[in-house]
């Protein structure tokens, strides 16, 4: 199995400043003969489920603010919040749907200080 | 827009098959670019990838959980459906069902989501 480690586990941030969260696959997930990253972010709010932010590490999917990126190539991946807003307070997950079974980052909370 | 819900049993005994279904609405389970999943989180925890299956009924579980899981599809009811057999306390999660977009063959990532359902495995 691929595993994901994510850091930190928490993070705390100020309103307006920059969040960046790691990621990091046990092997890599770069798919060489079309050049992607098979990795995608999700967000997750308290008492909902998560939501697709990123898919192929850096596509961002459809309604995500332009406040998030992602970037990040082979095994080293990263979630960037460019100014955090107060409705970005959830748990931000990676995962690797390179190969089966899918696997998930432990998750890394986002707070505002 | 695409919707998916899930239903069943809030409470499984344990020893017990848990049994949930998903309701697609918004959208055709039988669409050619879709996988359907199953994801859980035990309460304060991370996620879990259970297994998906394709309308053909390819499937693909996680192999920790191979020997107790079948996940299901019935394309005239627009469902698809998780057993989990011998459910012990380790299986009290939050169940989420959720629509994979198929990149490669059977690769997927989940862009569609329930809101998940709390089953609890207690006497």
């Amino acid at each position: 199995d691929i595993v994901m480690t994510q850091s930190p586990d928490s993070l705390t941030v100020s309103l307006g400043e920059r969040a960046t969260i790691n990621c990091k696959s046990s092997q890599s997930v770069l798919y060489y003969s079309n050049n992607k990253n098979y990795l995608a972010w999700y967000q997750q709010k308290p008492g909902q489920p998560p939501k697709l932010l990123f898919y192929w590490a850096s596509t961002r999917e459809s309604g995500v603010p332009d406040r998030f990126s992602g970037s990040g190539s082979g095994t080293d991946f990263t979630l960037t919040i460019s100014s955090l807003q107060a409705e970005d307070v959830a748990i931000y997950y990676c995962q690797q749907y390179f190969s089966t079974p899918y696997t998930f980052g432990q998750g890394t909370k986002l707070e505002i200080k | 827009q695409l919707q998916l819900q899930e239903s069943g049993p809030g409470l499984v005994k344990p020893s017990e098959t848990l049994s949930l279904t998903c309701t697609v609405s918004g959208g055709s389970i039988s669409s050619s670019d879709s996988y359907w999943g199953w994801i859980r989180q035990p309460p304060g925890k991370g996620l879990e990838w259970i297994g998906s299956i394709h309308n053909s009924g390819s499937t693909y579980y996680n192999p920790s959980l191979k020997s107790r899981v079948t996940i299901s599809v019935d394309a005239s009811k627009n469902q698809f459906s998780l057993t989990l057999s011998s459910a012990t306390a380790a299986d009290t999660a939050v169940y989420y069902c959720a629509r994979g977009m198929i990149v490669l063959v059977r690769l997927h990532y989940f862009d569609s989501w329930g809101q998940g359902t709390l089953v609890t495995v207690s006497s």
